[in-house]
């Protein structure tokens, strides 16, 4: 059973428009929350995080949103460069980030000149 | 900020012989390490946590005689795939969190078994 779901496989956006990644998860007990950007055969990269306890957080380009009654997060990246384009991956912990992660299963996000 | 080194990037062996997979974190200490598989067009599946200078806790489902993980100490710890077969080809990749949190992840290893 997947915890943690990221329902579009790929994503194409044009250069400078908002990019919109989302993320469902189905455990309660999750209360820490990241986002990675991953190219092949490389370990993630850490891009931005959030806590249960807040609803937004905002680092540069990057927004995660979280709707902890709906079980989901947003990330944005605004505006879209070409150098975004990779596979980002949802994650998720309990036990305020102390856990190992649960991942979604990525999206590709296509970013077009 | 926070490094961590994972060696060999690649490595190809022959079915039925032992692999060994390093992680050494570089300018912190790395209390826990967390390892994970991923398989092609799979998310990443962790396979077990451990914390320095206990025994690993393996998730459902991965059998630990099989996965040998040691961390010995704050800056190392190793995965040892023993005796493996060509469904144990995957990449593999660590992640250890140290005193001030986050989770920092190693570039990978990508394990094929022949």
């Amino acid at each position: 059973d997947q915890q943690v779901k990221q329902n579009s496989p790929s994503l194409s956006v044009q250069e400078g428009r908002i990019s919109i990644l989302n993320c469902d998860y189905t455990n309660s007990m999750f209360d820490y929350f990241l986002w990675y950007k991953k190219y092949p055969a490389e370990g993630p990269t850490f891009l931005i995080s959030i806590s249960s306890i807040k609803d937004k957080n905002e680092d540069g380009r990057f927004t995660v949103f979280l709707n902890k009654s709906a079980k989901h997060l947003s990330l944005h990246i605004v505006p879209s460069q070409p150098g975004d384009s990779a596979v980002y991956f949802c994650a998720a912990s309990a036990g305020g980030g102390a856990d190992g992660l649960t991942f979604g299963k990525g999206t590709h996000l296509i970013i077009q000149p | 900020g926070a490094v961590v080194s994972q060696h060999p990037s690649r490595v190809i062996c022959k079915s039925g012989t032992s692999v060994k997979i390093e992680c050494r974190s570089l300018d912190f200490q790395a209390t826990t390490m967390f390892w994970y598989r991923q398989f092609p067009k799979q998310s990443l599946m962790l396979m077990a946590t451990s914390n320095e200078g206990s025994k690993a806790t393996y998730e459902q489902g991965v059998e630990k005689d099989k996965f040998l993980i040691n961390h010995a100490s704050l800056t190392l710890s190793t995965l040892t795939v023993t005796s493996a077969h060509p469904e144990d080809s995957s990449f593999y990749i660590c992640s250890a969190r140290g005193t001030v949190g986050g989770y920092t992840f190693g570039s990978g290893t990508r394990l094929t078994v022949v």
